[in-house]
Parts: structure tokens; sequence; C-alpha cells
């Protein structure tokens, strides 16, 4: 199947600090989705991208899909505790998923 | 809200054993997925569905198999558990290819 390479696997952020995370891919997607995975549950849908250049927020969380369409980018600005978890970038409607980033937040 | 049960949240079986993992979604959704998530390798796609009765393979079907004789149920079978099955399995489902995907809890499978 097609892979979805996301960065990085994991950081350690102090509360308050800005964070960034991106996905590629090899090939062009249509979608791209961005969930958000708390110990010990399913994901949860953050961001959902349908078009080449998009800019969408969500409170903190603001994710772009890419111009070439084979990426795709999430920020969360002045993060809190309860931003810890793992984020998956998912592309074609969550056919193909991300490795996943682990997000740790040190008050 | 889109609701998506699965029947256990952690299991334990032995080595051989058949095992049937259980979900249900009471949206009316088209299509129903299931995937594992290990450590390090995200999530993978194991099967789908996207009607009554019909599946299609994922990128990790082997020693797997599945069942959808309703709508709203989509079972995940290991026909011979095996400790390389030992994993978090989650199920999910979707209104239709445009979509986006809602989870399950997840079930830790572990196999001894």
């Amino acid at each position: 199947g097609q892979q979805l390479n996301q960065s990085p696997q994991s950081m350690f952020i102090q509360e308050g600090e800005d964070v960034s995370m991106n996905c590629t891919s090899s090939s062009i997607f249509n979608t791209w989705l961005w969930y958000k995975q708390d110990p010990g549950e399913g994901p949860v849908l953050l961001i959902a991208l349908y078009k080449a250049g998009e800019l969408t927020s969500n409170g903190r969380l603001t994710a772009q899909f890419g111009i070439t369409r084979k990426d795709s980018f999430l920020n969360i600005s002045a993060s809190i505790p309860s931003d810890v978890g793992i984020y998956f970038c998912a592309g074609q409607r969550g056919v193909t998923f991300g490795t996943g980033t682990k997000l740790q937040v040190i008050p | 809200d889109v609701k998506v049960t699965q029947s256990s949240r952690y299991l334990v079986k032995r080595t051989g054993e058949k095992v049937f993992l259980e979900c249900v979604q009471d949206m009316d959704h088209e299509n129903m997925f299931w995937y594992r998530q290990d450590p390090g390798l995200g999530l993978r796609l194991i099967y789908f569905s996207y009607d009554v009765k019909m599946k299609e393979k994922g990128d990790i079907p082997e020693g797997y198999s599945v069942s959808r004789e309703k709508k709203e149920r989509f079972s995940l079978i290991l026909e011979s558990a095996s400790t390389n099955q030992t994993s978090m399995y989650l199920c999910a489902s979707s209104f239709n290819q445009v979509h986006s995907i809602h989870f399950g809890p997840g079930t830790r499978l572990t196999v001894t």
C-alpha cells in the first residue's frame, strides 16, 4: 500500500510552545485528514482538508493541504498539557495513515 | 454523534485459538474498516467493506478474515491466533467515500 511519512516521530515540548508536524506522500491525495489519539482511546478527527492550498483552523490547531497535493502540515499554537497524545495524518479519507507523531508536553 | 463500539477493550487469547473481534456502528454508515496499531508503524489497514457482504483487502490481510452480514456490524476474525497478532485493533466507519472516518475505542489483544 501507499506510505505516508510523518515527522517528527516524537517531540517533547514546554507548555506554551508552538508545535509543527508534517506528512508527505509519494502519491497525490485528494483529501488530507488529521487525527489525535488520546492514550487508551481511538483516534478522533481534528481537521479535514479537501483542496490543494487550503488552510483550515480549529481553535489552536491549523492545518494546510500542500500545493503539490503530496504533503500536509499541522501546527498547534500555545500548547497545553491536554495536547498530549499521538497525532496521525491520513490520506484518501482514512485508507492510508501516517506513522504518527507522539507529543509530550512538559508543564 | 457517531458511535462506533467494539465488543471488548482488552482480550487475552492463546496461540491457535480462533478469535472474533466485533464492531458495531449506529449511524447507518456504508463503509467500515479494521486497522491494527503497533508502535512505530502507525495504523495499518487490514480489511474494509463498502457494503453488506462486500469486503476488500487492505495492506496487511494475511492471517485475518472479515464478515459483514449486516450493515451496522463488521467482524474481524483471526482463524488461528499467533503471537505476532498481539496488537491494538481499531474499527472505524464512514458515511461514504467522501466523508471522514470515525473510530471505535480499540481492542487491545494479547496472544500468549
